[in-house]
């Protein structure tokens, strides 16, 4: 059974600073990978989404990659601010959506 | 973007009460919908799949009396938690496909914050 497990657990990081988050997953046999948003007591906002045929993909000041055959991706989130402060989910699409354990993200001002 | 929305976002009932959720597609038709239970600290775990016209595939460890799903239409579908207990009390969230294929995209509803006393 596929599993999904973030790295760290939780972050807090002075405002401007430049962070990764890590992903990683037991089974590279997947179709794609999702970063999601999710702000306390809220839904998912989704973030990006990498096809397994792809290397990375980039939104602003958010930029993911996917390295398919280590089972590895990585959230980078460049100047943070205030704002940014939420947990990060990844997810993996294979038979079905795995999600990860999450990353809680605090940007101090 | 295609929208999905949750009806109730917020709930409280009684131990022993039966709570409705429901979760549409606004823009698109859902052959396959799905229900996600994430309790406090804790990432989404899948509870159940429901495709359109047949009944819920459900995961290993979610009781299906217990938790009644009904995707009674290509736009809606309904999760149904019977006989509620405070153990209940969870974010419960739903997607929705347009398609069968697992790599079409899901999109997530907004949740439903369940509170039983």
């Amino acid at each position: 059974k596929q599993e999904v497990t973030q790295i760290p657990a939780a972050l807090s990081v002075p405002e401007g600073e430049n962070l990764v988050l890590n992903c990683s997953f037991t089974d590279s046999a997947i179709y794609n990978l999702q970063w999601f948003r999710q702000d306390p007591g809220k839904g998912l906002t989704s973030l990006l989404l990498i096809q397994s045929s792809q290397r990375e993909q980039t939104s602003g000041r958010l930029n993911a990659s996917l390295d398919k055959s280590s089972g590895r991706s990585t959230l980078y989130i460049a100047a943070s601010q205030p704002g940014d402060s939420a947990t990060y989910l990844c997810a993996v699409t294979g038979n079905q959506f795995y999600f990860g354990t999450g990353t809680s993200l605090t940007v101090i001002p | 973007g295609a929208v999905v929305s949750q009806h109730p976002s917020r709930v409280i009932c009684k131990s022993g009460t039966s709570v409705k959720i429901e979760c549409r597609s606004l823009d698109f038709q859902a052959t396959t919908m799905f229900w996600y239970r994430q309790f406090p600290k804790q990432s989404l775990m899948l509870m159940a799949t429901s495709n359109e016209g047949s009944k819920a595939t459900y995961e290993q460890g979610v009781e299906k009396d217990k938790f009644l799903i009904n995707h009674a239409s290509l736009t809606l579908s309904t999760l149904t938690v019977t006989s509620a207990h405070p153990e209940d009390s969870s974010f419960y969230i739903c997607s929705a496909r347009q398609g069968s294929s697992v790599q079409e995209t899901q999109y997530f509803g907004p949740g439903t914050r369940l509170l039983v006393l």
